[in-house]
């Protein structure tokens, strides 16, 4: 099945740095990539996903890459704030019959601004 | 709308109990799915329903019952309970269809269980 890595598992920046969190896929064929803010005592909230047929896409301060020959996607948050302060998880998986339900997450990265 | 429930909030279970997990959602989603979210260890899919009478295993299955009698609701249910069960708990929905992004996941708030 896929297997999803995630780096770094803990990440500190100053306020208005930028922030950059890694993930790598095994199977070639998945191709929906999520990523998701989870703040604490919450439920994940999707912030932005990439589908296999874009290479980058961008939502004001956060965008993300993917490179499919490398079998790797990043995601970038600029102009960092204390509220972007969480848990982030990327995720992965294949689309089926026309819908990505099956998601393989990494194990995460606790991000924290520093006002 | 309400999107995504889930009760109970915090549960603690003693081993050998059994107990329900509720989850349900008003946006007439046809898939559903189970995760557990343990330290560590990202979001892991127990269990998961392409619609109603339908379901099937995920990751991280034994232990663990399913039904989805209606669009609305999908339940899980432990059968025994055991330590190694605590955890916290997430239901998520979304659409059947690739079409416009309606594929997004929407994650419930989450039950936290502990079994002792």
């Amino acid at each position: 099945g896929e297997n999803v890595e995630q780096h770094p598992s803990t990440l500190s920046v100053q306020e208005g740095d930028s922030a950059v969190i890694k993930c790598t896929y095994s199977d070639s064929a998945s191709n929906y990539f999520p990523w998701y803010k989870q703040e604490l005592g919450k439920g994940p909230q999707l912030i932005i996903d990439i589908r296999s047929n874009v290479g980058e896409k961008k939502d004001q301060r956060i965008a993300v890459t993917l490179n499919k020959t490398a079998k790797h996607f990043s995601l970038h948050i600029t102009e960092t704030q204390p509220e972007d302060s969480a848990v982030y998880f990327c995720a992965a998986s294949k689309s089926s019959g026309g819908s990505n339900y099956k998601l393989t997450f990494g194990k995460g990265t606790l991000l924290t601004v520093n006002p | 709308n309400a999107g995504v429930t889930q009760t109970p909030k915090f549960q603690v279970l003693k081993t050998g109990q059994s107990m329900t997990l509720q989850c349900a959602q008003d946006m007439n989603h046809e898939y559903m799915s189970w995760y557990r979210q343990d330290p560590g260890m990202g979001l892991r899919l127990i269990h998961y329903s392409v619609g109603a009478g339908i379901t099937d295993q995920g990751e991280v299955p034994n232990g663990y019952n399913v039904s989805r009698s209606t669009t609305e609701d999908f339940p899980l249910r432990l059968l025994s309970a055991a330590p190694s069960q605590t955890s916290v708990y997430f239901c998520a929905s979304s659409y059947s269809v690739l079409a416009g992004g309606r594929d997004t996941q929407y994650f419930g708030p989450g039950t936290r269980l502990t079994v002792l």
